[in-house]
C-alpha cells in the first residue's frame, strides 16, 4: 500500500505552459507538505499545511499555489512554467505539524520530475 | 535560522568497510534530528531520528547516529556496508514551531566492490 503518492511521476511541459502535481496519503495524517530538490539534490520546504489551512508558506513565487481540499490531499498548481522550475517536487506528509509541538516524522512521496523546456 | 551542514558531498567506501557521515547543525533550542535516505529516482526513506533521551540511535538497515550537543553533530555510522547502501543521505533539524525541516545538501555513497 503507497503511504504518500504523487502523480504524475514525470512532467514535460514548454515553458509559460501551467500544470498541475497531485497528492495523496492515506496515513490519517493531519499536515502535509511540498518540497522541492534542485538539480543538486538540495531540498528546500515550499509549503505546508495543517488540516487544509496554509501553515508555511516560503519565499516561492506566486505563480505557484498549493490547494487542499481535504486533508489528505495536497496539489501544487504552478502557472506560467520557467525554465527554473525545472526540478523533482516532493510531497510529505506528518502527524503533527504545525503547532508548538512538531516531533513527528515526515513520510516522503517518490517525487515528480518536472522538466521544463 | 537552523541550518545543516553536511561536509562530505561525496565518498566511496568498499564495501564491507565501516562508514561515518558528518552532519553538523544549527538550531536555537533543542534540535530533532533526522537522516533519510534517498536512492536513484527514488523518494526519501527515513533511516532514523533523534529527539530526546539515550544519544545513540539506531535505525533501519543496520545504521545508527549519536547526537553530541556539545559538537553540533549527528553523524550516521554503519560498521558493515553493503553495496545496496549506494544512495544520496540527507541529515535534517527540525524542531518546534511549524515543522518546517531544514536538509542538508546530501552526501553521495559510492560503495566498491
Amino acid at each position: 500500500d503507497t503511504a504518500v503518492s504523487q502523480t504524475p511521476k514525470y512532467l514535460v511541459t514548454q515553458m509559460g505552459n501551467d500544470k498541475s502535481i497531485k497528492c495523496e496519503q492515506n496515513l490519517g495524517h493531519d499536515t502535509m507538505y511540498w518540497y522541492k530538490q534542485d538539480s543538486k539534490k538540495f531540498l528546500k520546504i515550499m509549503f505546508s499545511y495543517n488540516n487544509k489551512e496554509l501553515i508555511i508558506n516560503e519565499t516561492v513565487p506566486n505563480r505557484f499555489s498549493p490547494k487542499s481540499p481535504d486533508k489528505a490531499h495536497l496539489n501544487l498548481h504552478i502557472n506560467s512554467l520557467e525554465l527554473g522550475d525545472s526540478a523533482v517536487y516532493f510531497c510529505a506528509s506528518s502527524q503533527v505539524g504545525g503547532g508548538i509541538f512538531s516531533t513527528d516524522t515526515q513520510y516522503f512521496g517518490p517525487g515528480t520530475r518536472l522538466t521544463v523546456l | 535560522a537552523q541550518s545543516v551542514t553536511q561536509p562530505d558531498i561525496h565518498i566511496t567506501v568498499s564495501e564491507g568497510a565501516s562508514l561515518e557521515l558528518r552532519c553538523n547543525y544549527s538550531y536555537g533550542a533543542t534540535p530533532y534530528l533526522f537522516w533519510y535516505v534517498q536512492s536513484p529516482g527514488q523518494g526519501l526513506q527515513l533511516l532514523l531520528k533523534y529527539f530526546s533521551g539515550d544519544t545513540l540511535v539506531q535505525g533501519i538497515k543496520g545504521f545508527e547516529a549519536e547526537f553530541k550537543r556539545s559538537q553540533s553533530s549527528f553523524n550516521l555510522r554503519k560498521p558493515s556496508v553493503h553495496w545496496s547502501d549506494a544512495a544520496e543521505y540527507f541529515c535534517a533539524v527540525g524542531g518546534l514551531s511549524g515543522s518546517r525541516l531544514t536538509f542538508g545538501e546530501g552526501t553521495q555513497l559510492t560503495v566498491n566492490p
